[in-house]
């Protein structure tokens, strides 16, 4: 079945520290994005991309940086200049073709420790 | 501004009661709308949609939604909640360009 893999679900960090989430999908889907989830405050925009080798900033681009050089995949890199990185972070991907629904990867949680 | 309301950050339900969580937009133009289901630490989850037509959709998982248009709402109903329908349910509208506002969500709580 095609879907949204996202690697690894927990992610334990040193402060300082950059690291990257994966998200791999297989839906064909041409746009692909990432949230961030915290408690109370639902899902906040980071980045997204529409085409390959193209991304745009979402509402709290900052600390973050993605890369989009295959159809497939969208990474995430958590920087050291992200002053709260702690969270869950959810991927999701959307084709105008199908449904105009998202497709969401089953989420990582990233803890700062 | 476009917008997505949920009124209520969480409810609680009896098993077997009726549900409805309540959702309004603000779109200048016709809405694609969702509600997505989030269980805890996993993925949203799509339950139903609407874009044009009945304004009554159905979804799965039992749930329904009605789209009023006069009152800019899109309510999630289930007639009878089961203990496994406790959740996070988020309503979202698509707004084009590729993107989609989604509301800050409600969180479902079922007691025996």
């Amino acid at each position: 079945d095609g879907g949204i893999t996202q690697s690894p679900k927990y992610l334990f960090r040193k402060e300082g520290q950059n690291v990257t989430l994966s998200c791999e999908q297989n839906l064909n889907h041409d746009a692909m994005y990432w949230y961030r989830q915290d408690p109370g405050q639902g899902l906040r925009l980071i980045y997204y991309s529409q085409i390959v080798n193209d991304f745009q900033k979402g509402d709290i681009a900052e600390g973050y940086s993605v890369s989009r050089e295959k159809k497939e995949s969208f990474p995430l890199t958590v920087t050291s200049a992200q002053k709260n990185p702690t969270a869950f972070y959810l991927c999701a991907s959307f084709s105008p073709r199908r449904n105009y629904g998202y497709t969401f990867g089953s989420g990582t949680r990233l803890t700062v420790v | 501004a476009q917008s997505v309301t949920q009124p209520d950050i969480h409810i609680t339900v009896s098993e077997g009661a009726s549900l409805e969580l309540r959702c309004n937009y603000s779109y200048g133009a016709t809405p694609y709308l969702f509600w997505y289901v989030q269980s805890p630490g996993q993925g949203l989850q799509l339950l139903l949609k609407y874009f044009s037509g009945d304004t009554l959709v159905q979804g799965i998982k039992g749930f329904e939604a009605e789209f009023k248009r006069s009152q800019s709402s899109f309510n999630l109903r289930k007639p009878s909640v089961h203990w496994s329908d406790a959740a996070e349910y988020f309503c979202a509208v698509y707004t084009g360009g590729f993107k989609t506002i989604f509301g800050a969500g409600t969180r479902l709580f079922v007691k025996a």
